[in-house]
């Protein structure tokens, strides 16, 4: 079955205290990339990876960072969570020319 | 970048009523997706249609590229129709419109 799996689905942690949201794909598809929600403003983009190693910033990239070492993964990395990074957390994969797909999403609440 | 404008940004309906959602955007693109928001926040895959219509029980979507637009239709709305509907359109990247909220109410 074609998926994109993100880890953990709910998180509360505390100001600071470095977290990863993990992002996986069995698709074999190239492009990777990670959203947020928030009310009012929509699904905005963080990052993207057009393909390994090759990652862009999206929209909202401030305090966040990505990596793409393998086709198949692409983890979300709050060095140091502050309470606006507080949101609704999707990644997403597609291949060329094909329909993308999102994750269950993350909640993620920074106190 | 593309701008993807949905409307109405909100729809109340009765069960069983027809509806239209609007979503326009300002320049070519590959391809574009309807997708539906439930109120679990899992985003659901409607459909991927960059042309044309397609149908999918009392949903149906039609692109019109040419024009910028795409519509999609709900025939005989049900509770379980309630959400957010998105579109998105694909260049290099998906931008989404910032949504229709639908309410059915029984």
């Amino acid at each position: 079955e074609a998926q994109v799996t993100q880890n953990p689905r709910y998180l509360i942690t505390v100001t600071g205290k470095k977290l990863t949201v993990t992002c996986s794909q069995n698709m074999n598809h190239e492009y990777m990339s990670w959203y947020r929600q928030d009310p009012g403003l929509g699904l905005r983009q963080i990052y993207y990876s057009m393909n390994v190693e090759v990652t862009d910033k999206g929209d909202v990239p401030e305090g966040y960072k990505v990596s793409r070492k393998e086709k198949r993964n692409f983890p979300l990395i709050l060095e140091s969570p502050s309470p606006n990074q507080t949101s609704l957390y999707f990644c997403a994969s597609k291949g060329a020319n094909t329909e993308a797909f999102f994750g269950q999403g993350t909640r993620l609440t920074v106190v | 970048g593309i701008q993807v404008e949905q409307s109405p940004p909100d729809l109340i309906l009765q069960e069983g009523a027809n509806s239209t959602l609007r979503c326009n955007f300002s320049d070519s693109v590959n391809n574009l997706q309807w997708f539906h928001q439930n109120p679990w926040g899992q985003l659901i895959n409607l459909f991927y249609i960059p042309s044309g219509t397609k149908q999918n029980g009392r949903l149906s979507a039609t692109t019109v590229a040419t024009e910028r637009y795409s519509l999609l239709y709900i025939s005989s709305s049900q509770t379980t129709d309630s959400g957010v509907y998105f579109c998105a359109v694909d260049d290099y990247k998906l931008s989404f419109g910032a949504g229709t909220t639908v309410t059915v109410r029984a």
